[in-house]
């Protein structure tokens, strides 16, 4: 079975400080897309980073940037200069790169930022 | 770019009658779109994919016949909850695929109380 594992139900960072959100995932696939989202109280879904599993280079995106493990099948998010706007839930997924395929989404990271 | 749109944003209803969910894709054609049902603090668990002209493809457990969805054109999916009942009280949101990429840009969400 396909399936993203978040093992950090919930977090917290001082502001101005990097804290790091883990996620592993377990597909047979060799070739799909990563993603964060990032769910504010708003509950707007907003896409915080991608990575493209066949490039090993880790993708950044200002303050946000991944730890891509291919062989650990590990996708960690680092925010840097944390933010009280970065408070959210934050989510895992993963889409193999086969078009029709499923999104399959972690179970949430909530994150705090304290003042 | 890349807006998606949901109507309504609230609905009410009473327990027995139906709720249309409206699901637009702004500025872009969109082939693709799934729904989800999100419970609160949890994360996203995915109803059906709608594809354009063709009939929905449902996930197991979700019932085809209550959850009715409509993908009439290449910019609006329809979600309609029929005969509903409180434990159909939920957050629905949809997202929508440009074409043939990897990546699904999400509407607002709508969150149905049914009493």
């Amino acid at each position: 079975a396909q399936t993203v594992t978040q093992s950090q139900p919930e977090m917290s960072v001082q502001e101005a400080e990097t804290v790091t959100l883990s996620c592993t995932y377990d597909t047979s696939e060799s070739d799909y897309y990563l993603f964060w989202y990032k769910q504010p109280p708003s509950r707007q879904m907003i896409l915080v980073i991608r990575q493209e599993a066949y490039k090993q280079q880790n993708a950044t995106e200002n303050r946000f940037s991944v730890n891509f493990q291919k062989a650990a099948k590990s996708f960690s998010l680092k925010i840097s200069d944390s933010q009280l706007g970065d408070a959210a839930m934050y989510f895992c997924a993963y889409r193999i790169l086969n078009y029709g395929q499923n999104f399959v989404f972690g179970p949430g990271t909530r994150l705090s930022v304290l003042p | 770019g890349a807006v998606v749109s949901q109507h309504p944003s609230w609905v009410i209803c009473k327990s027995g009658t139906s709720v249309k969910i409206e699901c637009r894709s702004l500025d872009f054609q969109a082939t693709t779109m799934f729904w989800y049902r999100q419970f609160p603090k949890q994360s996203l668990m995915l109803m059906a994919t709608s594809n354009e002209g063709s009939k929905a493809t449902y996930e197991q457990g979700v019932e085809k016949d209550k959850f009715l969805i409509n993908h009439a054109s290449l910019t609006l999916s329809t979600l309609t909850v029929t005969s509903a009942h409180p434990e159909d009280s939920s957050f629905y949101i949809c997202s929508a695929l440009p074409g043939q990429t990897y990546e699904q840009y999400f509407g607002p969400g709508t969150r149905l109380t049914v009493t």
